[in-house]
């Protein structure tokens, strides 16, 4: 198995566009999760999804975050409009069940808002 | 909610030293994983294990459960060992929370 796949790996890109990261989970896995890693506040999770239904977004941040499921084989996190404060690493992860099962991380896209 | 301490939060060694990180929780878990964080960001599992003792080559690690905490142990470090260790535990729900880190700096 390829393991998480995510795209693109870097973005740079101006205050107020559009961003949208890609997420690839390991195939059979029925839970997806997005984390955030930060300086100040470390490793985070953002959302996670059971079955392509969210489940838990409290995480998320303010209403410029969005995430979507709209099938077992892809998830996007956009952000719109992108601010500097929003400049992290992101990263998706997967697991074959929950209730606390092992999670399995992809390689994170490193977000740049300038 | 549940805090995730982890110590030391700096590490030096020198090439073929052991060492033993710790990671303590204030409450009962139903889920530890020990992940290395290489240089070039990416997080690798290394152990599942809300309970204990797994061994994979050089790296074992202990969770007892009862006494809310976790050590991983390097053996015969490597350069290749440098990184940040993170403990992360999953209480009741799927929200996995993450201590600080451990960074390891090996020298040859």
């Amino acid at each position: 198995d390829a393991g998480v796949i995510q795209s693109p790996r870097h973005e740079v890109t101006e205050m107020g566009q559009e961003v949208t990261l890609r997420c690839k989970p390991i195939s059979g896995h029925d839970y997806l999760f997005w984390y955030r890693q930060t300086m100040m506040r470390g490793l985070e999770l953002l959302i996670y999804f059971n079955n392509n239904v969210p489940i838990d977004d409290s995480g998320m941040p303010e209403d410029r975050f969005s995430a979507k499921m709209p099938n077992a084989s892809f998830s996007t996190l956009k952000i719109q409009p992108s601010e500097p404060r929003d400049s992290a690493v992101y990263f998706c992860a997967s697991s074959l069940a929950g209730g606390g099962d092992e999670q399995f991380f992809g390689p994170g896209t490193r977000l740049t808002v300038l | 909610g549940i805090q995730v301490e982890q110590s030391p939060p700096d590490l030096i060694l020198q090439e073929g030293a052991n060492s033993t990180l710790r990671c303590n929780f204030s409450d009962s878990v139903n889920n530890l994983q020990w992940f290395h964080q290489n240089p070039w960001g990416q997080l690798i599992n290394l152990f599942y294990i809300p309970s204990g003792t797994k061994q994979n080559g050089r790296l074992s690690a202990t969770t007892v459960a009862t006494e809310r905490y976790s050590l991983l142990y390097i053996s015969s470090s490597q350069t290749t060992d440098s990184g940040v260790y993170f403990c992360a535990v999953v209480v009741d729900n799927n929200d996995m929370r993450f201590g600080a880190g451990t960074r390891l700096t090996v020298k040859p």
